[in-house]
């Protein structure tokens, strides 16, 4: 059975800490891996990876996949209070459109 | 770009009653699908369409789930009949391409069972 699984599960941090936050998966025939950041309502798209050790990234926020050991990092620098959310990793296996969605990490950013 | 429609945005009912959960997915956008979220299972996918077809319903949970989606423009999601364990926020989200990267989900529908 497929499985993505995220950690840790919840993160406190101050504001300007750098986060790491993990995910590690198990599907049959891999397409991609996404990250998607929900605040209070419908998940919104940050990254697709396909390839291993390309870093994607945009602002403060860059992901790394790595496809040999099956996981993946997103990091956050200089975290500010606006980027605490659920942070959602999905795998899409090559079984046509489907995400599997790991339970998230929850990161609260304290002032 | 109105982006992904759901209604309603919340509902409440009793144990037994019909629900009906409506999306209108962005307007060019051949894929469709149907997420449950709870606190306990996370970001479940049910159900999803592509070119108005059913391709994967291998999620919908039981019997009591059914999925619709008679054009391009509009899904249902029925639960019939409504127990308190389908209490949960139910996403739909749209993809234009034939790959499920990019999803653009709608607000949601919270639905409480009571």
């Amino acid at each position: 059975e497929d499985k993505v699984v995220q950690s840790p599960l919840s993160l406190v941090v101050h504001e300007g800490d750098t986060v790491t936050l993990n995910c590690s998966y198990e599907v049959t025939n891999f397409r991609s891996l996404l990250w998607y950041k929900q605040e209070k309502k419908a998940p919104t798209f940050l990254f697709m990876l396909t390839s291993s050790g390309i870093e994607k990234k945009s602002g403060r926020l860059s992901s790394i996949l790595d496809k040999k050991e099956l996981f993946s990092i997103l990091n956050i620098t200089a975290t500010q209070t606006g980027d605490s959310a659920v942070y959602l990793c999905a795998v899409e296996a090559m079984s046509f459109q489907k995400l599997v969605f790991g339970t998230g990490t929850r990161l609260l950013v304290s002032p | 770009d109105a982006g992904v429609i759901q209604s309603p945005r919340h509902e409440v009912t009793e144990m037994g009653q019909e629900v009906t959960l409506r999306c209108k997915p962005i307007s060019g956008h051949n894929s469709l699908f149907w997420y449950r979220q709870t606190m306990m299972r996370g970001l479940e996918l049910l159900i999803y369409f592509n070119n108005n077809v059913p391709i994967d319903d291998s999620g919908m949970p039981e019997d009591r789930f059914s999925a619709k989606m008679p054009n391009a423009s509009f899904s249902t999601l029925k639960i019939q009949p409504s127990e308190p364990r389908d209490s949960a926020v139910y996403f739909c989200a749209s993809s234009p391409a034939d790959t499920a990267y990019e999803q653009y989900f709608g607000p949601g529908t919270r639905l409480t069972v009571t």
